[in-house]
């Protein structure tokens, strides 16, 4: 069964720009999660989409958004970038809601130049 | 105070040894406690997974819990140099659908 996929797997971006990235979990997982991993924060929650509709949402401002769609593939977008957006942006999917059995893909790494 | 604290290290040792990689909590009501490793360029992989307090063993991977400390430990015994990457704490805390994370410890097993 393949895992979970991200693309693209690297990203260079300027400041004030806007970028998207896509995730598409594993055959069958209904909920995807979003997280964002730096040097200095570590790991935080971004948020979950399960069946199309955000379910629970992390500490992150408005610039932050996504989807999900009746495939359940997702997609984050990130709108007027600043340098501290710089990150690896992992998804994870997982059959339901909830964090036990969660499987990360190998992420996105975004550079804002 | 963070609520998960992790030693970054990077932590050494030779290949053969018995590790020993540690999470402190801060809130008692923790009870479900994870340990993720990710290798370079790789998203975290579960290794284990253990609730409450007590012991979970899984081949040379054994996971403890002291609620009394509120310390989790991961232990890998024969480390080998595979083993090298980062490993990661995590729990649900009061929420289940959001993990709060450690750090992470570097691992570097010397051949």
């Amino acid at each position: 069964k393949a895992g979970v996929t991200q693309t693209p797997r690297y990203l260079i971006k300027t400041r004030g720009q806007q970028v998207t990235l896509s995730c598409s979990p594993i055959s069958g997982h209904r909920s995807v999660s979003w997280y964002q991993q730096t040097p200095g924060q570590g790991l935080q929650f971004l948020f979950e989409y399960f069946s199309e509709t955000q379910r629970n949402k992390g500490n992150f401002p408005g610039r932050f958004s996504g989807r999900q769609f009746s495939n359940s593939r997702s997609e984050m977008n990130v709108s007027t970038l600043e340098l501290g957006d710089s990150a690896l942006y992992l998804c994870a999917s997982s059959i339901g809601t909830g964090v036990n059995e969660q499987f990360f893909g190998p992420g996105t790494r975004l550079t804002v130049l | 105070q963070k609520e998960v604290e992790q030693d970054p290290g990077p932590l050494s040792v030779p290949e053969g040894a018995i590790v020993s990689l540690n999470c402190t909590y801060s809130n008692s009501a923790f009870q479900y406690f994870m340990w993720y490793r990710q290798y370079s360029r790789k998203g975290p992989e579960l290794l284990m997974y253990t609730y409450s307090s007590g012991n979970k063993e899984d081949g040379r991977f054994t996971a403890q819990v002291d609620k009394s400390s509120k310390y989790i430990s991961l232990f890998i015994r024969d480390s080998q140099p595979s083993d090298s990457a980062t490993y990661l704490c995590a729990t649900p805390g009061s929420s289940n659908y959001q993990l709060i994370w450690g750090a992470g410890t570097k691992l570097i097993i010397k051949p």
